[in-house]
């Protein structure tokens, strides 16, 4: 029972590479979440989807941007890595608005 | 705006007290509220929810909240606490996001210690 599986689990980037984090569910859930978690500052929401092919920015997209091609899978892009952008990256999925979301286990990147 | 707030960077309790968390909320309408806990190096779990009914909401390892309307609180709550309660705990609601969507707006998040 995988449940939320991201990839890859840790990363370090220089500033201005570019690298993908995969998120996949196997719960056949419609929504699906990127958070990324910052000390004191809690979890902020990046993107999230509400179905395959739809996206929409949350509370701090700048700097990312998303792809839901597949229903089990949600993928975050950093185009032109930032140190600002260091942070751990937790993606989620819920089946429905009301219900809970299941988290992944996270990825710890770095960008120097 | 909506949210939620935690107004305790960290909480400490001896072992066997009972503990208690605080989230208050600040939305429209009827808020849908939600306690997750985040141990060291992993992701959050889910421990229990209010959607509407009862005020007290049993969840999870013997956790339970109390919606307060009125205070536009949802703390959460055990009796007696153990040591291995020491964790992050996040405090969430819903919010409507526009076009029948909606996200998880999460509050800053209080740690707990249990000491033995």
């Amino acid at each position: 029972n995988a449940g939320v599986t991201q990839t890859p689990k840790f990363r370090v980037l220089k500033t201005g590479q570019s690298m993908t984090l995969l998120c996949a569910q196997d719960m056949n859930h419609e929504y699906m979440y990127w958070y990324r978690q910052d000390p004191g500052m809690g979890l902020r929401l990046i993107h999230y989807s509400v179905g395959e092919g739809t996206t929409a920015k949350g509370e701090v997209p700048d700097g990312y941007n998303v792809s839901r091609l597949k229903k089990q899978n949600f993928l975050l892009g950093l185009e032109s890595a930032a140190p600002s952008q260091t942070s751990v990256y937790f993606c989620a999925s819920s089946d429905h608005r009301d219900t809970e979301a299941f988290f992944g286990q996270g990825t710890r990147l770095t960008v120097v | 705006a909506q949210s939620v707030a935690q107004p305790e960077d960290q909480v400490n309790v001896a072992e066997g007290n009972p503990l208690t968390v605080k989230c208050t909320y600040s939305v429209s309408g009827n808020p849908y509220l939600f306690w997750y806990v985040q141990y060291p190096n992993r992701g959050l779990q889910f421990l229990l929810k209010y959607i509407t009914g009862d005020n007290l909401v049993k969840g999870s390892y013997g956790f339970e909240a109390e919606f307060n309307k009125s205070q536009t609180s949802f703390h959460l709550k055990k009796p007696s606490a153990l040591v291995s309660d020491s964790a992050l705990y996040f405090c969430a609601v819903r919010v409507y996001s526009g076009a029948g969507s909606y996200q998880l707006t999460f509050g800053k998040g209080t740690k707990l210690s249990v000491i033995p």
